[in-house]
């Protein structure tokens, strides 16, 4: 089946620093992936996204490119904030599909 | 505008008994998912509703249940409660397809 493996956290970084969280994924088709980042207490926000291979989602300074050769999309950012302090969620839904496959999420401490 | 909101956001109920989540999902949206997420996991997913008609189920027993109103809002019903079904229950909506899912805030369920 359909699966998403993130690198295990926690990442802790100081402010400013780079930070990449690897994704890697199995699918029977030919998915869309995403970022989702979940703060404390809080539901889901959808971070960014990409639906076909080679293209780039970026917002809010945070980058990932569809690697349909690795099958990859790892997170980037060039200068982590305290405020980014989060967990991180990589998932995929198929194209056509009806329901999103997550991984089981990272979480991100940034140090002042 | 409002987003997808769900109640109630906590609840705490005991072992056997039965509970009722609500989710109204955003203006216009008439697709209705269901996930769960238990502490330190990735969501799993549960149930996918569009246009009233189950769509989608996930690997659950069949003590979960859900259905969705002639508004698209919809109820996940959960019979015989067990200390595992200790989760943060999340729902998303979006105008149907596999792109823009919005998720609420979630309700924290507590089975003691």
């Amino acid at each position: 089946g359909d699966s998403v493996t993130q690198m295990e956290g926690p990442v802790t970084l100081s402010e400013e620093a780079f930070l990449t969280i690897n994704c890697t994924y199995t699918a029977t088709g030919y998915p869309s992936l995403f970022w989702y980042v979940q703060y404390p207490g809080e539901g889901l926000q959808l971070l960014l996204k990409a639906t076909k291979a080679d293209d780039k989602g970026s917002n809010k300074g945070f980058e990932a490119t569809y690697r349909k050769e690795t099958t990859s999309f790892h997170l980037e950012k060039g200068s982590v904030q305290v405020s980014d302090s989060a967990v991180y969620f990589c998932a995929l839904i198929l194209n056509a599909g009806n329901m999103l496959t997550f991984g089981g999420g990272t979480r991100l401490m940034v140090k002042p | 505008d409002a987003g997808v909101t769900q109640s109630p956001t906590h609840l705490i109920k005991t072992r056997g008994q039965h509970v009722t989540l609500r989710c109204s999902p955003i203006s216009g949206h008439k697709s209705v998912s269901w996930y769960q997420q238990v502490l330190g996991q990735g969501p799993q997913f549960i149930f996918q509703y569009y246009e009233k008609e189950e769509r989608g189920r996930g690997n659950f027993p069949d003590r979960f249940s859900a259905r969705q109103f002639p508004n698209y809002s919809s109820e996940l019903n959960v019979n015989a409660l067990l200390l595992g079904d200790s989760a943060l229950y999340l729902c998303a909506s979006n105008l149907g397809g596999s792109y823009g899912y919005t998720f609420g805030s979630g309700t924290r369920l507590t089975v003691v």
